[in-house]
């Protein structure tokens, strides 16, 4: 069975350009979460969505940072406009959250450099 | 407030060294989930265990073992007879079950060097 997708694996842009990053989960998890690792910082936990419902975007740094989740096997984020401190690597996870308490799955991860 | 604490930044050993990577936590729920993951160079994050708070039985898989206090609230790991193939960043993780939110609060991590 595939793991966590993440797309692109790597991307480059410049200050102000608008970057789309983007995550297939685990079939039949029905959560799934963005985080943002860099050295200073960590892992942080940016938003979480369960059922396709965001939960938790206190994570998110500022309003240039969206996540979507239009359906259990996509969701997006987006940063607009892109800025040289968002520069990180950038994972989704995911998970079957019920009645059991599972771990997350994490992709590959997305490695963002902003010029 | 929950807190993960790994207070070793980086360890080195010489191969087939045992190791010890420690974790601390803090947390007031009285149900919580404590994980242990591997970032390996090449980057992804790999999960090796996941243990309750009602389970204070210790573990051991292979070349790996974790021991859970929760007396000292530690959740610490160790790798027997190390290889380099261990060389990695080891992260420990909680989440609170009473806060509903499945959030996982990560330490800063452990870089394990493991020298040939």
């Amino acid at each position: 069975d595939a793991g966590v997708i993440q797309s692109p694996r790597h991307e480059v842009t410049e200050m102000g350009q608008e970057v789309t990053l983007r995550c297939k989960p685990i079939s039949g998890h029905n959560s799934l979460f963005w985080y943002r690792q860099t050295m200073m910082r960590g892992l942080e936990l940016l938003i979480y969505f369960n059922n396709n419902v965001p939960i938790d975007d206190s994570g998110m740094p500022e309003d240039r940072f969206s996540a979507k989740m239009p359906n259990a096997s996509f969701s997006t984020l987006k940063i607009q406009p892109s800025e040289p401190r968002d520069s990180a690597v950038y994972f989704c996870a995911s998970t079957n959250v019920g009645g059991a308490y599972n771990e997350q799955f994490f992709g590959p991860g997305t490695r963002l450099t902003v010029l | 407030a929950q807190k993960v604490t790994q207070a070793q930044t980086e360890i080195s050993v010489v191969e087939k060294e045992d190791v010890t990577l420690d974790c601390v936590y803090e947390t007031r729920d009285t149900t919580y989930y404590l994980f242990w993951y591997k970032q390996p160079p090449s980057g992804e994050l790999v999960f090796l265990i996941r243990r309750n708070s009602f389970d204070e039985q210790n573990e051991i898989s292979g070349r790996y073992s974790w021991n859970f206090q929760k007396s000292t609230s530690s959740f610490n790991f160790t790798i027997t007879a190390s290889q380099v193939v261990d060389s990695a960043v080891y992260f420990c993780a909680l989440s609170e079950v009473g806060s509903g939110t499945y959030k996982y609060i990560f330490g800063t991590g452990t870089r394990l060097k493991v020298l040939a």
